[in-house]
């Protein structure tokens, strides 16, 4: 299967609701990263996880390379939220960047 | 603070032509450098890494080739564009090699080719 598992495709939500985006790896992976990209294409570095949990204001990130996972929950939707988020992980510290299908996040009014 | 430049920001080429992206770090010595290529609606994959000058590592081999003349440029090139190089093109830099470390993007650069 492929490396990164990325879920959801898509998804919308109203403004002040929560939600959950989760990547599964096919193997062990080193570290994750997640991005938003927005209208324009640019990506937006969210957090850098080896290990654990990361909280951002509304954002908060786990890893957990046992378990082959990572998850970026977003608390209190924004509209600016709107974009795709990615995830991408490194099997080693020296190797490329593998991303996930990416989920696009549409946030309602 | 970093800042990193992309150029152009569009492009429409025709198949069979050259083709020249630049990139380029301020602010930052010694950066690890990526060329990433995106179709339009996929997922980013990851093209080239240089970790220093005049060194560059390919990743996926699209028929593209990319070089490292300064320690703060980094050019993704080929002679002959194919229809299938058009997408978005994304440069990003990191600071540790071998350690593991977030990397920033680009503004990228979106590729019609024709």
């Amino acid at each position: 299967g492929m490396p990164v598992e990325q879920n959801p495709p898509a998804l919308s939500l109203y403004e002040g609701a929560d939600s959950g985006l989760r990547c599964n790896f096919s193997t062990t992976m080193k570290s994750v990263q997640w991005f938003q990209q927005n209208h324009r294409g640019r990506l937006i570095t969210l957090f850098y996880l080896a290990q654990g949990t990361k909280e951002n204001g509304r954002l908060k990130s786990t890893f957990n390379s046992k378990e082959r996972y990572s998850t970026l929950h977003i608390k209190d939707a924004q509209l600016e939220d709107s974009g795709t988020y990615f995830c991408a992980a490194e099997a080693g510290f020296a190797s490329a960047l593998t991303f996930g299908s990416g989920t696009k996040v549409i946030v309602l009014p | 603070a970093q800042t990193i430049h992309q150029w152009p920001v569009a492009e429409i080429k025709a198949v069979g032509s050259p083709l020249s992206l630049g990139c380029t770090i301020k602010g930052k010595s010694s950066p690890n450098l990526y060329w990433y290529w995106q179709a339009t609606g996929g997922t980013l994959q990851q093209l080239f890494y240089s970790i220093t000058v005049g060194q560059v590592e390919s990743v996926v081999q699209l028929n593209l080739s990319a070089s490292r003349p300064k320690d703060d440029q980094f050019i993704l090139s080929t002679e002959k564009l194919l229809l299938s190089h058009s997408g978005f093109y994304l440069c990003a830099w990191s600071s540790n090699w071998g350690e593991g470390d977030t990397q920033y993007f680009g503004p990228g650069t979106r590729l019609l080719v024709l």
